[in-house]
């Protein structure tokens, strides 16, 4: 199993970016996933989970409307859609495969190695 | 939500040493509960869920235990490797939590 997160970096309050996670060596559309995130000094924190066939997604209150997250089935990628980015977004976000095809209740399984969005001006 | 609390914060233990860390939910859980090990600069690394169900190729010197709101990861016979802060998380209900984290130093 591989995740690698992309697309991260600097942007400045109010901004838009777009973080992908290609995902390799299991059936993409078999599992869940979910981006995590952890702020500086801080601990891990879920952000957002979708089911690995219906598309159905799950957000945390702090992002619900302006982070969204979808896949891409056919190219075995993950998408975190990012707006109205805001200072207290700053962290290293985390890819993650569940453990199965369903995100009602999700078990972290493999994580990627983190890409890193800063929101400043 | 459910809130995550573990105990201790941190800890000091030497090799060889055997180490609980424990994890309290606020509410009733079941056995949805898993444990995370992340090192500094390094993906998380998923070890337990269903509360004392190893994730493939982890170690057995890793176990867990506990149901409805108490909970305990146990490492034995500590290696330096091993030296990390550890994570409990739910998933009996969305928001997903995570307790605060126990870092685990080298004494």
């Amino acid at each position: 199993v591989q995740l690698l997160e992309s697309g991260g970096g600097l942007v400045q309050p109010g901004g838009s970016l777009r973080l992908s996670c290609a995902a390799s060596g299991f059936t993409f559309n078999n599992f869940a996933m979910a981006w995590a995130r952890q702020a500086p000094g801080k601990g891990l924190e879920w952000v957002t989970s979708i089911s690995g066939r219906s598309g159905h997604t799950y957000y945390a209150d702090s992002v619900k409307g302006r982070l969204t997250i979808s896949r891409d089935n056919s190219q075995n990628i993950l998408y975190l859609q990012m707006n109205s980015l805001r200072a207290e977004d700053t962290a290293m976000y985390y890819c993650a495969k569940g453990l199965g095809v369903g995100a009602t209740w999700f078990e972290f399984d493999y994580w990627g190695q983190g890409i890193l969005v800063t929101v400043a001006t | 939500d459910i809130q995550m609390t573990q105990s201790p914060a941190s800890l000091s233990a030497s090799v060889g040493d055997r180490v609980t860390i424990t994890c309290r939910a606020s509410q009733g859980i079941s056995n949805y509960l898993a444990w995370i090990q992340h090192k500094p600069g390094k993906a998380p690394k998923s070890l337990i869920y269903a509360a004392s169900h190893l994730h493939s190729g982890v170690p057995s010197k890793f176990s867990g235990s506990g149901s409805g709101t108490d909970f305990t990861l146990t490492i034995s016979s500590l290696q330096p490797e091993d030296f990390a802060t550890y994570y409990c998380q739910q998933y009996y209900s969305y928001p997903l939590t995570f307790g605060q984290g126990t870092r685990l130093e080298i004494k």
